[in-house]
């Protein structure tokens, strides 16, 4: 059974542009959550997804930042009109039962 | 509020002595707890959870965990360390349920030889 996938691994995007960070969780999982890691500091809750649903967007910023779980395909976390400030590790975890998370490697987005 | 403290930001310690990390919380409800371990670059592995029962919780790599509700406490522990544990030790709280996981600002651990 394959852990966690996200892709990419690295993004680098220009100040303004989008970033899209895919998450495809453990196979039979249904709940996905997405958190931010800045440089020496924990993660961050941004928000939890089921299918086609946001459960709990609590941690998002308000603007620019977007979450989707399809019915079909991978969780997608998007970023729009990217600043400095969004340079960052995110990571997607999965659970099957929302009791216990699983962590894919991460996505490193630099901004430049 | 819901919070995980760690109050040791980093700890050395020499291969084959033991290891303590401390982790403190405040939560409204039960608690689910978990330590996670992070290597450079890499994703978050979990090490143990605690959920009910036994507050002495086993996990993989020889780390055990003790939950103490009076104080608030899920230190993790073992009894020797090897040079591969070195790596950031994080613990989280999670009210089951769907509920977010909060997590600690983490404890980096250099193995010494």
């Amino acid at each position: 059974n394959a852990g966690v996938m996200q892709n990419p691994r690295h993004l680098v995007r220009r100040r303004g542009q989008e970033a899209r960070l895919r998450c495809s969780p453990m196979k039979g999982h249904s709940h996905v959550y997405w958190y931010r890691q800045l440089p020496e500091e924990g993660l961050k809750f941004m928000v939890y997804l089921q299918k086609e649903n946001i459960i709990d967007e609590s941690g998002m910023p308000k603007e620019r930042f977007s979450a989707e779980f399809p019915k079909e395909g991978p969780s997608i976390l998007r970023i729009q009109q990217v600043v400095r400030g969004d340079s960052a590790a995110y990571f997607c975890a999965s659970s099957p039962s929302a009791y216990e998370q699983y962590f894919g490697p991460g996505t490193r987005l630099t901004v430049t | 509020a819901q919070s995980v403290t760690q109050p040791d930001i980093h700890i050395t310690v020499s291969e084959g002595a033991s290891l303590e990390l401390r982790c403190n919380y405040s939560y409204g409800a039960t608690p689910y707890l978990f330590w996670y371990v992070q290597s450079p670059g890499q994703g978050l592995q979990l090490l143990l959870k605690y959920f009910s029962g036994d507050t002495l919780v086993q996990g993989i790599k020889g780390f055990e965990a003790e939950f103490k509700r009076s104080q608030s406490s899920f230190n993790l522990r073992k009894p020797s360390v090897h040079w591969s544990d070195a790596a950031e030790y994080f613990c989280a709280v999670g009210g089951g349920s769907g509920n977010q996981f909060y997590f600690g600002t983490g404890t980096s651990l250099t193995v010494i030889p």
